[in-house]
C-alpha cells in the first residue's frame, strides 16, 4: 500500500529565508506525485505535479520540488519565502496503474514571521 | 473560486442521523472523488466515481455510499452518523486520466453532536 511521510509538522521561518520540506513515499512502482497547499480558510490549491520527465518541477508562486526515485523523495522548496507563503502544505502520491486513491502526508504547517 | 462547488459550507447533525453532502465537479472534469479530513491531518480517500458508478473505494465503512449523476456532480450520503465522522469532506474533481491533477473543492464541515 501506498503511503506519504510529511517529517516536518510545523517550520517556522522568518522572510526571505529559503525553505525546504520533506516527502517520503512507500511505493515501489511509478507514481504520480503532487503538493497542495491549503491557505488559512481556503480550499486545497495544487502547487506543484510530476508525472513523468524532468525530475524538477517548477510550480506556481516560486515552488520547485525534486523527485528523486532512489531516494522516494519529493521534496519542496522555494529559495526565499514570504509572509503570504504561511500555510499547510501537503505532499500527495498516487500510483500509476489501476489506481485511483490519492494518499495525503500528514501535512506540514508552514509560519513565516515578518 | 476553486471551480468545485460544495454544499453545504457547514452542516450540524445529530449522532444516528443520516446526511446528504453534494459537489459540483469543474467544468469539464467527469470523475469526482470523495476525501474525508479530520482536523490536523492529511485528507483520506472515501471513494471516486466516474460513469456514474464507484470505481475505487478506500478504508470506510458501508455507512459512506455515493452517487455521481450524468451531469457528473455527486453525492456523498453517511448514514447512522457516530461522533467519529466530525470532519472536513472535501470533493475533487478531475479528468479521467487525471492529467492535469486534481481540483478541490473548499469542503463540507459536518458536526456530528
Amino acid at each position: 500500500a501506498q503511503s506519504v511521510s510529511q517529517h516536518n509538522h510545523h517550520v517556522i521561518l522568518s522572510e526571505a529565508a529559503s525553505l525546504e520540506l520533506g516527502c517520503n513515499y512507500s511505493y515501489g512502482g511509478t507514481v504520480n506525485l503532487f503538493w497542495y497547499v491549503q491557505y488559512p480558510g481556503q480550499h486545497l490549491q495544487l502547487l506543484l505535479k510530476y508525472f513523468s520527465g524532468d525530475p524538477l518541477v517548477k510550480g506556481i508562486k516560486g515552488f520547485e520540488a525534486e523527485f528523486i526515485k532512489s531516494k522516494f523523495s519529493f521534496n519542496l522548496r522555494k529559495p526565499s519565502v514570504q509572509w503570504s507563503d504561511t500555510a499547510e502544505y501537503f505532499c500527495a502520491v498516487i500510483s500509476n496503474f489501476g489506481n485511483e486513491k490519492l494518499t495525503f502526508g500528514t501535512g506540514t504547517r508552514l509560519t513565516i514571521i515578518p | 473560486d476553486a471551480g468545485v462547488t460544495q454544499s453545504p459550507t457547514h452542516l450540524i447533525k445529530t449522532r444516528g442521523q443520516q446526511v446528504t453532502l453534494r459537489c459540483s465537479p469543474k467544468s469539464g472534469h467527469d470523475t469526482v472523488s470523495w476525501y474525508q479530513q479530520a482536523l490536523g491531518q492529511g485528507p483520506q480517500f472515501i471513494f471516486q466515481y466516474y460513469e456514474e458508478e464507484e470505481r475505487q473505494r478506500g478504508n470506510f465503512p458501508d455507512r459512506f455510499s455515493g452517487h455521481q449523476f450524468p451531469n457528473y456532480s455527486s453525492e456523498l450520503n453517511v448514514n447512522a452518523l457516530l461522533l467519529g465522522d466530525s470532519a472536513l469532506y472535501l470533493c475533487a474533481s478531475s479528468f479521467r486520466d487525471r492529467s492535469y491533477g486534481y481540483t478541490f473543492g473548499s469542503g463540507t464541515r459536518l458536526t456530528v453532536v
